[in-house]
C-alpha cells in the first residue's frame, strides 16, 4: 500500500473550515484514499473514503486532485468535538481484509 | 447496540505474567483484527483473522498470541515474551466479500500497564 504524509499538527477556530491536507504521491491506479480520526484514548473512527471523484457526507468532505496524489479532508464547520488525530490511508481492495496502516497522523487542534 | 467490546478497559500486570484481552463483536463481521498503540504513535497490526479457527500474523505479532473460536470473539494474549507490553491495545472488525467497502470498526481499546 502507498505511503502517505501529513502534516503532524494544525490548528483551526472554532466554526471556521477545518482543510487537512494529505500526500500520496506513490498511490497506483486502485488505490483509495481513507480518512479515519481518533479522538484520545478511543477507537479510531473512520470518516470517509474515496477513490478518484470527491466524495462528501455529514462529517465531511473528501477532495481528491485529478492525479490523485493529494487528498484534502475538509470538515466544514468544525467543533471543539473534532479536536482529534486524523489519519489519512491508502490501500487496495485485495485479499487480506482491511488490513490499514495508520501512520501519525495530523493532531488537529480546535480551539475558540 | 451493534458494536464491539473490549475488556477490561484498564488492566495492570506485573512483569512475566501473561495476561488475555477481550474482544466482541456482534456486528456478524467476518474479519477481526488487533492493533497497538504506543504514545505519540500510529497503530501497528498484531493479529489478524479473516475466519474461524484461522489467524494471520501481522507486523508485530512476537510475544502474542491470538485464538478465533467463535466468529464473535477474537482475545488476543500478552505473553511474558513480549518486551514492552506497556500499551494501548484496539481491536477492530469488518466485513468481507463484495459489501466490503474497506471500512474498519474498532472498540474503545484496552490500556495495558505493566509494573
Amino acid at each position: 500500500d502507498a505511503k502517505t504524509t501529513q502534516p503532524p499538527s494544525m490548528d483551526c477556530a472554532e466554526g471556521r473550515a477545518a482543510n487537512l491536507p494529505c500526500n500520496h504521491s506513490t498511490i497506483s491506479g486502485n488505490e483509495y484514499v481513507y480518512w479515519y480520526r481518533q479522538i484520545h484514548s478511543q477507537g479510531p473512527q473512520y470518516i470517509i473514503h474515496g477513490l478518484k471523484n470527491n466524495e462528501t457526507n455529514e462529517m465531511a468532505s473528501l477532495i481528491i486532485t485529478e492525479d490523485r496524489k493529494s487528498s484534502t479532508l475538509i470538515l466544514p464547520h468544525a467543533t471543539l468535538r473534532d479536536t482529534a488525530v486524523y489519519y489519512c490511508i491508502v490501500r487496495s481492495y485485495t485479499g487480506g481484509g482491511n488490513k490499514l496502516t495508520f501512520g501519525t497522523g495530523t493532531q488537529l487542534k480546535v480551539e475558540l | 447496540d451493534g458494536g464491539i467490546t473490549q475488556s477490561p478497559k484498564y488492566l495492570f500486570r506485573k512483569e512475566g505474567q501473561n495476561v488475555t484481552l477481550s474482544c466482541e463483536q456482534n456486528l456478524n463481521h467476518d474479519a477481526m483484527y488487533w492493533y497497538r498503540q504506543d504514545p505519540g504513535q500510529g497503530l501497528r497490526l498484531i493479529y489478524y483473522s479473516q475466519i474461524v479457527n484461522d489467524f494471520q500474523k501481522g507486523d508485530i505479532a512476537e510475544g502474542y498470541s491470538v485464538s478465533r473460536e467463535k466468529k464473535e470473539s477474537f482475545p488476543l494474549t500478552v505473553t511474558s515474551a513480549q518486551k514492552n507490553p506497556t500499551a494501548f491495545y484496539l481491536c477492530a472488525s469488518s466485513i468481507m466479500g463484495p459489501m466490503n467497502t474497506g471500512e474498519l470498526f474498532f472498540g474503545e481499546g484496552s490500556r495495558l500497564t505493566v509494573l
